[in-house]
This record gives C-alpha cells, sequence and structure tokens, in this order.
C-alpha cells in the first residue's frame, strides 16, 4: 500500500539554525501539507501546496518557513532560523483531491527539538 | 471549519463494540463528517466520512443524526490497536477548504 515517508524520523537543532525537513507524498497526488504538533496539543495546520505555489497558510506559518517541491516526488518544509517553540513532531500529508471529501494521507512526521 | 465537541476520554473493553460521539450542532449542509485518528508516536489516519447517510467501511461504520447535528463512530469489535486518538472534523466542500482542523478529540483506551 502507498504511503507517506518522511525524514528524518528526529532532528536535533540548535537554535538559529536552519533545519529542512523532508517528504516523499504519495505519487499519484496532487495537493500536500504540514501539520505540526506541540507535545500534549493539538495537530495544527500549517500549510497547504497545490500545483506549485501554497494554497493556503496558517498564522503559525510566518517568514521563516517556505515549503518547496524541488523535483517530482519531495516536498520539503524548510525553517531558517529556529527557535525553541518550534520543537514539535512535524507531519506531512497528501491527498488526490481538492474538495473536502477525500482522505489525507499522513506520514509517520519528523520530531524536531531546538535546543 | 464548524466546531465539533467531543468526550475528551473513553474506555471499553477489548473485544466489545465502541461508540464514540460527535456533537456539530452548526454544521452547514455542504459540511463533510470526517473521522480520523492518532495512534500512539503516529502521524493521524483516515477512518471513514459521510454526508448524510449512514456508512461503513472496513474500518469502521459512520453513523449520522437525520438532523445531522451529530454523529457516531462505531467499532464493531475494538482491539488493543484501536487504542488512540478519535478525531471528528467538519470539512467544507463548498470552499475547497483543504486543511483539517484538528480538535482535542477523544482519548480511547481499550481494557485487555
Amino acid at each position: 500500500e502507498p504511503e507517506v515517508t518522511q525524514t528524518p524520523s528526529h532532528q536535533v537543532t540548535q537554535m538559529g539554525q536552519e533545519v529542512i525537513l523532508r517528504c516523499v507524498p504519495i505519487s499519484n497526488h496532487l495537493y500536500f501539507y504540514w501539520y505540526r504538533q506541540i507535545l500534549g496539543q493539538k495537530v495544527e495546520f500549517l500549510v497547504s501546496f497545490y500545483n506549485n505555489e501554497i494554497s493556503e497558510k496558517s498564522e503559525i506559518f510566518d517568514d521563516q518557513f517556505s515549503v518547496e517541491r524541488p523535483d517530482g516526488s519531495n516536498f520539503t518544509l524548510k525553517i531558517r532560523s529556529t527557535k525553541l517553540e518550534d520543537s514539535a513532531m512535524y507531519f506531512c500529508a497528501s491527498s488526490d483531491q481538492l474538495a473536502g471529501v477525500n482522505e489525507q494521507f499522513f506520514g509517520p512526521g519528523t520530531r524536531l527539538t531546538v535546543l | 471549519d464548524a466546531k465539533t465537541t467531543q468526550p475528551n476520554s473513553m474506555e471499553s473493553n477489548e473485544e466489545e463494540p465502541v461508540h464514540l460521539p460527535c456533537n456539530h450542532s452548526t454544521i452547514s449542509g455542504t459540511d463533510y463528517i470526517h473521522w480520523y485518528r492518532q495512534l500512539p508516536s503516529q502521524g493521524p489516519e483516515y477512518v471513514i466520512h459521510g454526508l448524510t447517510s449512514n456508512v461503513n467501511n472496513r474500518m469502521a461504520s459512520l453513523a449520522i443524526a437525520e438532523d445531522r447535528k451529530s454523529s457516531t463512530l462505531i467499532l464493531h469489535r475494538a482491539t488493543l490497536r484501536d487504542a488512540a486518538v478519535y478525531y471528528c472534523i467538519l470539512r467544507d466542500t463548498n470552499f475547497g477548504n483543504e486543511k483539517l482542523t484538528f480538535g482535542t478529540g477523544t482519548r480511547l483506551t481499550i481494557i485487555p
């Protein structure tokens, strides 16, 4: 069964450093998302991406964040200058339809620890 | 996204049916009712969705009230692997609203 994969599974970084979290969505999917979950809190939407551009972003997704689909398979989330409060699980998801009917498939997540 | 209300936690015995309720009194006519779950240390996972009629799939059943102001996710025979946080989420199809807005969900504990 096809699945979303994410690397690395755990990333430790120093405050102020740049990190890139990588995702490989399901191959025929067209819509891509990043969510995050701070320990013990809700899963929060960050950004959605379709047709090589951001289609929606949350207030969390400020200028320090960016997303890219550099080739036909990878989808990345970059945090330019990490803060302590960026420590969280980051989940990538993909789906193959725009409307709110089809399911989103989530990856296993990357745990980001900012020291 | 319209708001949903779920109990914080529920317990059930293994191999018994589980009924997880969700209230969504402000649901609009175009809102689909989605259920996702999050197993420990994993990403969320789609369970089922519906609009008006009851739905069944290999994982669960979804019973939707006639006025659509509430729904119930039914796990017919709970196993230890069903221990997870279950989220009831409304998604409006009209505006191409793609994101999922997660609440706090119901933490389901399965007792062996």
